[in-house]
Order: C-alpha cells, then sequence, then structure tokens
C-alpha cells in the first residue's frame, strides 16, 4: 500500500514563482526523502529529512516535517523551467532498516 | 562511473514468454532494489536484496524472480509474462542502512516493458 502522498497531483507556475507540494502518511517514519523524476528518466534523489528534524534547506529546496501531523513539504524557491518533473516523497519507517515506500507524485510545471 | 545501468531499455513480450532484466552497479552498494511504475500509482518494491546471495520479497512479488550472485548484478526475471505486467521497471541501489543512517537510493534509467 502506498505511505506518501502528495498533493496537489499536478501543479503549474510561472518562473520566478514558488513551488510547493505537500505530503501526508499514514504510520511513524524513520526519515522522509524527496525524489525528482524527469519525463521518461530515473528518479534522482533531492533531500533527507530525519524524524527528529523539522526543517532542512539544500539550495533552492526547502523541506519540512511535521510528525505530529504525519505529514511534509517541499517548497522549492524562485522555479525554472529546467525544475519542470515529477516529484515523489518516500518514507521508511518503522524499526530497524526499512525499506523507501514511495507517493504517487506531483506533476510540476513551470512555464517561461 | 557509470552508477546504475539496467538492460534492455526497452522490450515487448507476448504473453507467457519469459525474460530477465539486468540491473548493474558500480557504486559498491550493498543495497539493491526492483520497482514497478505503472500511470497515477507512484514507484512498487517488487524485491529487494540487502547482501550477494540474498533477496527478500518487497509490496508487489508474485509474478517475479530475483536473483542476486554477483554485489554488482541483480536480475530481475519474468517466468512467464502477463499483460499486467506492462510497466516500466527501475532498478535501484544504495549504502547500507544502520541505526540513525539513513540513505538515499540511486535509480538507473528504466526499463519500458509491454507485454502482449
Amino acid at each position: 500500500s502506498q505511505q506518501g502522498e502528495e498533493d496537489p497531483q499536478a501543479l503549474s507556475i510561472q518562473e520566478g514563482e514558488n513551488a510547493t507540494m505537500n505530503c501526508s502518511y499514514k504510520t511513524s517514519i524513520n526519515n522522509l526523502q524527496w525524489y525528482r523524476q524527469n519525463s521518461g528518466r530515473g528518479l534522482v534523489h533531492l533531500i533527507l529529512i530525519r524524524s527528529n528534524e523539522r526543517e532542512k534547506h539544500s539550495g533552492r529546496l526547502r523541506v519540512t516535517l511535521d510528525t505530529s501531523k504525519k505529514s511534509s513539504s517541499l517548497l522549492i524557491t524562485a522555479s525554472r523551467a529546467a525544475d519542470t518533473a515529477s516529484y515523489f516523497c518516500a518514507t521508511e519507517g518503522g524499526s530497524g532498516y526499512s525499506t523507501l515506500t514511495f507517493g504517487k507524485g506531483t506533476m510540476l510545471l513551470v512555464s517561461p | 562511473n557509470a552508477g546504475v545501468t539496467q538492460t534492455p531499455k526497452f522490450r515487448v513480450l507476448k504473453t507467457g514468454q519469459s525474460m530477465t532484466l539486468l540491473c548493474a552497479q558500480d557504486m559498491n552498494h550493498e543495497y539493491m532494489y526492483w520497482y514497478r511504475q505503472d500511470p497515477g500509482m507512484g514507484l512498487r518494491l517488487i524485491h529487494y536484496s540487502v547482501g550477494e546471495g540474498t533477496t527478500a520479497k518487497g509490496e508487489v512479488p508474485d509474478g517475479y524472480n530475483v536473483s542476486r550472485l554477483k554485489k554488482q548484478n541483480f536480475l530481475l526475471g519474468l517466468e512467464s509474462a502477463a499483460p499486467s505486467q506492462t510497466s516500466v521497471y527501475f532498478c535501484a541501489s544504495s549504502l547500507p542502512a544502520g541505526a540513525w543512517v539513513y540513505n538515499e537510493q540511486f535509480f538507473g534509467p528504466g526499463t519500458r516493458l509491454t507485454v502482449l
């Protein structure tokens, strides 16, 4: 079963605007990761946030995690056309090692 | 470094035929994974391996078998292909996880499989 659910399913913005994607999950997690997938390509890891962290930054990316609400958000600031892609959250949960469970993704379109 | 490579890139099978998808990684990763991606479904884990000679079932293992005879290779087999196995298949690899040690997964470019 899918653990993470992204919202919205699709997002269309203009270059220079910020893009925010949300992810909700159902059970406790060890960490949450965000991946990007360009059309017809494999996934590329963007950022990982641990369950004891609340916010993390990497370049134009900002990720927040609220374990009490079982949700995370990915903010891409000053979007570029090259950011056009699908974005997936993935959760790793349980005790000890656990595999990643991916959500269905948000498709982001950034228009010039 | 090539990273994670997958062979073949495309394949068309007839129902009942068999085939093997090959995944290779040159990053000396212990863990390897096979996923399938269907429209609107995200990625679903088929099988994974935490080391040479070991494999485990994921979320959707039925109809597939895997083998990890060498650390750098992870094979996914379809013994008798069905139209429901039409999908894009992705292989991934990662370093080992541990207590408070979490690692990203590195993905291959995918294999697009159509079963008629």
